[in-house]
């Protein structure tokens, strides 16, 4: 059964600081991983999506990277802003229809 | 079109009382799916339509919920007797079927208060 864990479950930086957000999955065998923003009451923004084949994905001040083998992905989010303050999810594409999804991490930007 | 858009935002019910969400997903898109959230937790996946034939049911969603999308169009789905378990965002999203390459677009969600 494939199981998402993002880490930490929540994170408070200044503004201007580089962060990284951790993502694990435990089956490997996934068709994609895509990262979300949620916004409190709000739903879900795609950020980034990620191939099984493919290593890293950018979009702006964000970079996403996948490493199937050791079922790890990581957000690097550069020189934070108060406006990057959400919930940021990852979830896994198994089959084409389903997606896991991690509990998310809150994260709080400080200006 | 400008995204997957879900009707009511917010819906506020007595226990025992009926309730319906509807979605619209963008309109290219074949496959809609169900999920549920609640607080600080991550979505779970309730059902899966592709057009409209229903392909796939969580063992989440008990017989007291049922989902339809009659052309393959807008979905709709229904909690009977609703309890304050239910309680929940219900999110809709839709994607187009590539094969592998299917990113999932979300819609704003809609919010159930059972009281």
């Amino acid at each position: 059964k494939q199981e998402v864990t993002q880490i930490p479950a929540a994170l408070s930086v200044p503004e201007g600081e580089n962060l990284v957000l951790n993502c694990s999955f435990t089956d490997s065998a996934i068709y994609n991983l895509q990262w979300f923003r949620q916004d409190p009451g709000k739903g879900l923004t795609s950020l980034l999506l990620i191939q099984s084949s493919q290593r890293e994905q950018t979009s702006g001040r964000l970079n996403a990277s996948l490493d199937k083998s050791s079922g790890r992905s990581t957000l690097y989010i550069a020189a934070s802003q108060p406006g990057d303050s959400a919930t940021y999810l990852c979830a896994v594409n198994t089959g084409g229809f389903k997606t896991i999804f991690g509990a998310g991490t809150r994260l709080f930007v400080k200006a | 079109d400008t995204g997957v858009s879900q009707n009511p935002r917010h819906k506020i019910t007595k226990r025992g009382q009926n309730v319906t969400f509807r979605c619209d997903p963008i309109s290219e898109h074949n496959r809609l799916y169900w999920y549920r959230q609640t607080l600080g937790q991550g979505p779970e996946f309730l059902t899966y339509f592709q057009n409209e034939a229903q392909l796939e049911k969580s063992r989440l969603l008990s017989d007291r919920f049922s989902a339809e999308r009659p052309k393959g169009s807008f979905s709709t789905l229904e909690i009977q007797r609703t309890e304050q378990g239910d309680s929940a965002m219900y999110l809709c999203a839709s994607s187009w079927d590539r094969g592998r390459n299917t990113e999932a677009f979300f819609g704003q969600g809609t919010r159930l208060t059972v009281v």
